[in-house]
């Protein structure tokens, strides 16, 4: 049963905080993501990686950096954390994908923080 | 313009009843389609590919119009169970497989 887990269901940080939001996958996939999932916007990816220490910009990294040193574990993180940076934030990985080919994507059951 | 777009619902239907979705995209050269289902405070997971000569699955039957650019799911003999949020999902085969992900469309079937 494949499995994609993240550290905390719910996180209530405070404005200017360092805030590490961390994903771990046990079946080996090379790619991983982080989003944000907010009412109306649907899912938005912040950064992925291709692998290990590989990591790349997705549509909205301003105010996140990541961190890939295994290949289980990617970790997002808020270096200061700001009020609209509250939402949903799911992690997922996939298989490698040669061109033209498609491998399913899953997902974690996704942190939920807030920002006071 | 969005680059998936979905109309947000909530489609409430009774149960048996018939339901579709659609979903257009802006980008033509996308490759591949599918749409993912999210119950209510759970992740997004895969209900099905699109295949450009359609495909079913079980009550669930996709459909692509790749000239006009939009992807649809029927329903049949709704169930309570079907209640969710349903995901049309992009595949942008632009080098690295990105897909990107519609806003949702929300589904109540109700007894």
């Amino acid at each position: 049963d494949v499995k994609v887990t993240q550290s905390s269901r719910y996180l209530v940080k405070r404005t200017g905080e360092k805030v590490f939001l961390e994903c771990v996958q046990d079946m080996d996939h090379e790619n991983m993501f982080w989003y944000r999932q907010d009412p109306g916007l649907g899912l938005r990816l912040i950064y992925f990686s291709y692998d290990v220490k590989m990591k790349e910009k997705g549509d909205i990294p301003e105010g996140y950096s990541v961190s890939r040193e295994k290949k289980e574990r990617f970790s997002l993180i808020l270096e200061s954390a700001s009020t609209n940076q509250t939402s949903m934030y799911l992690c997922a990985s996939r298989r490698f994908m040669a061109g033209g080919s498609y491998n399913e994507q899953f997902f974690g059951p996704g942190t939920r923080l807030t920002v006071l | 313009r969005k680059e998936v777009e979905q109309d947000p619902g909530p489609f409430n239907v009774p149960e048996g009843a018939t339901v579709a979705f659609n979903c257009t995209y802006s980008n033509s050269a996308s490759q591949s389609f599918f749409w993912y289902r999210q119950d209510c405070r759970k992740e997004p997971k895969l209900l099905m590919s699109v295949y450009s000569s359609g495909n079913e699955d079980g009550r669930f039957t996709a459909q692509l119009n790749r000239a006009s650019q939009y992807i649809s799911l029927l329903i049949r003999d709704s169930k309570l169970s079907d209640s969710a949020t349903y995901l049309c999902v992009v595949n942008q085969n632009t080098g690295f497989q990105k897909l990107v992900f519609g806003t949702g469309t929300r589904l109540l079937v109700s007894p």
